[in-house]
């Protein structure tokens, strides 16, 4: 399958400071990339859709001004959480889309996963 | 739009038995239906998946079956090893541009 790769894999923080999380798609070029974010124990929770050119698309419930998402290009979404809280600690996993062969669904490609801890 | 139950939260199982991990999903125009395995602190992968044209799929020791009347996927997996605990998500996708809507999760656990 394709490859995504994301950085940094974790990072620690102390409350009040930022931090960019970059989400790359190595092989193939997605015009889609999602990022969700994962309490320990529970699912996957979508977070927003980012289309490169474009602004992200927000899940009902996420601040799009304390997650920053950027699309810059076919291969590359950041996500920055602004003033980060220690009730943002979580591990945020991106994944990127493409369209299967055939066209008939969107297959997705998940990152290794970050995991933010805010002090 | 979609929601996507999944159960049991938590199954666990004596090394050498099955595993049966059942969905149900709400929106009738999903046709592809992805089971991803995620290993603690570790990314979601695909594992199999089955698109409305099956009934059922089979990889070796994992199989998925789909009864899109009834609106329900299940994933057996057989002959249990260690090595298969982690948790499992089901998800379920209108296809086309559309992303799949995920289950919360069913944590395995395989006793040796």
């Amino acid at each position: 399958g394709a490859v995504v790769s994301q950085h940094p894999s974790r990072v620690i923080c102390k409350s009040g400071t930022s931090v960019k999380i970059e989400c790359r798609s190595l092989d193939f070029q997605a015009t889609t990339m999602f990022w969700y974010r994962q309490f320990p124990k529970q699912s996957l929770m979508l977070m927003a859709t980012s289309n490169e050119g474009s602004k992200a698309t927000y899940e009902q419930g996420v601040e799009k001004d304390k997650f920053l998402i950027n699309h810059a290009s076919l291969t590359l979404s950041t996500l920055t959480v602004t003033s980060a809280h220690p009730e943002d600690s979580s591990f945020y996993i991106c994944s990127a889309s493409g369209l299967a062969a055939d066209h008939s669904y969107n297959e997705q490609f998940f990152g290794p996963g970050t995991r933010l801890t805010v002090l | 739009g979609e929601n996507v139950e999944q159960h049991p939260s938590t199954l666990s199982v004596q090394e050498g038995d099955s595993a049966v991990i059942k969905c149900t999903y709400s929106d009738s125009a999903s046709n592809y239906f992805p089971w991803y395995k995620q290993e603690l602190g570790k990314r979601p992968q695909l594992i199999i998946d089955i698109r409305s044209n099956v009934g059922e799929k089979k990889d070796q020791r994992i199989a998925v079956t789909l009864n899109k009347t009834a609106k329900h996927f299940s994933l057996h997996i057989t002959e249990t090893q260690p090595e298969d605990s982690a948790v499992y998500f089901c998800a379920a996708s209108p296809g086309g541009s559309y992303i799949p809507t995920f289950g919360r999760g069913t944590s395995l656990i395989v006793h040796p």
